[in-house]
């Protein structure tokens, strides 16, 4: 079973911050959370994954609380094409190997 | 750089056929991995592969296998397919088969069973 909580929908107009929240709160020491999102009829993206610090990438940034049970996801500048559903994964990176678990995800709907 | 490349991108087959399904992953990725995603849910993880040998494998009957080449390539198979199999099977390749890399999908293969 996925280890996050997600909203299951949420919207956002164009040009706004997209702050999509993510509970993982079993979360242990030496998993990584992760960002996927997929549009449809595409594979899913890779967007962004951290441990315990704060991560910006030209994609997004992740921000991570300090107990380390939830994290948001941030898209500074919503665009219609980052309608897509987005996907928050714990991993536990050595011992799982390539095995990521989906939950349901977000559906983020960007709206004119 | 080319990234996860899937064939074919869509393929119908009939009860009981058995179909291959095929997958490069991103020049310098050694780990393949495979996941299903029925209609409406998250993908689910199949099996994964690094170096050739199998590293783990999901909740999913003996219908359904895979395997890894020398150049990294998979192939994932599925035998006696059922209407259930109808899904979109993901590839994902990642440099190694664990550590904190990112793993990288296609687009998928959408298999149809009527």
């Amino acid at each position: 079973d996925a280890k996050t909580t997600q909203p299951t929908s949420m919207d956002c107009a164009e040009g706004r911050a997209a702050n999509l929240p993510c509970n993982h709160s079993t979360i242990s020491g030496n998993e990584y959370v992760y960002w996927y999102r997929q549009i449809h009829s595409q594979g899913p993206q890779y967007i962004i994954h951290g441990l315990k610090n704060n991560e910006t990438n030209e994609m997004a940034s992740l921000i991570i609380t300090e107990d380390r049970k939830s994290s948001t996801l941030i898209l500074p500048h919503a665009t219609l094409r980052d309608t897509a559903v987005y996907y928050c994964i714990v991993r536990e990176t050595y011992n799982q190997g390539g095995k990521l678990i989906f939950g349901q995800g977000t559906e983020l709907s960007v709206k004119p | 750089d080319a990234g996860v490349t899937q064939s074919p991108t869509h393929l119908i087959k009939t009860r009981g056929q058995h179909v291959t399904l095929r997958c490069s992953p991103i020049s310098g990725h050694k780990s393949v991995s495979w996941y299903q995603q029925v209609l409406g849910q998250g993908p689910q993880f199949i099996f994964q592969y690094y170096e050739k040998e199998e590293r783990g494998r999901g909740n999913f009957p003996d219908r359904f296998s895979a395997r890894q080449f020398p150049n990294y390539s998979s192939e994932l198979n599925v035998n006696a397919l059922l209407l259930g199999d109808s899904a979109l099977y993901l590839c994902a390749s990642s440099w190694l088969g664990w550590g904190n890399q990112p793993q990288h999908f296609g687009d998928g293969t959408r298999l149809s069973i009527l």
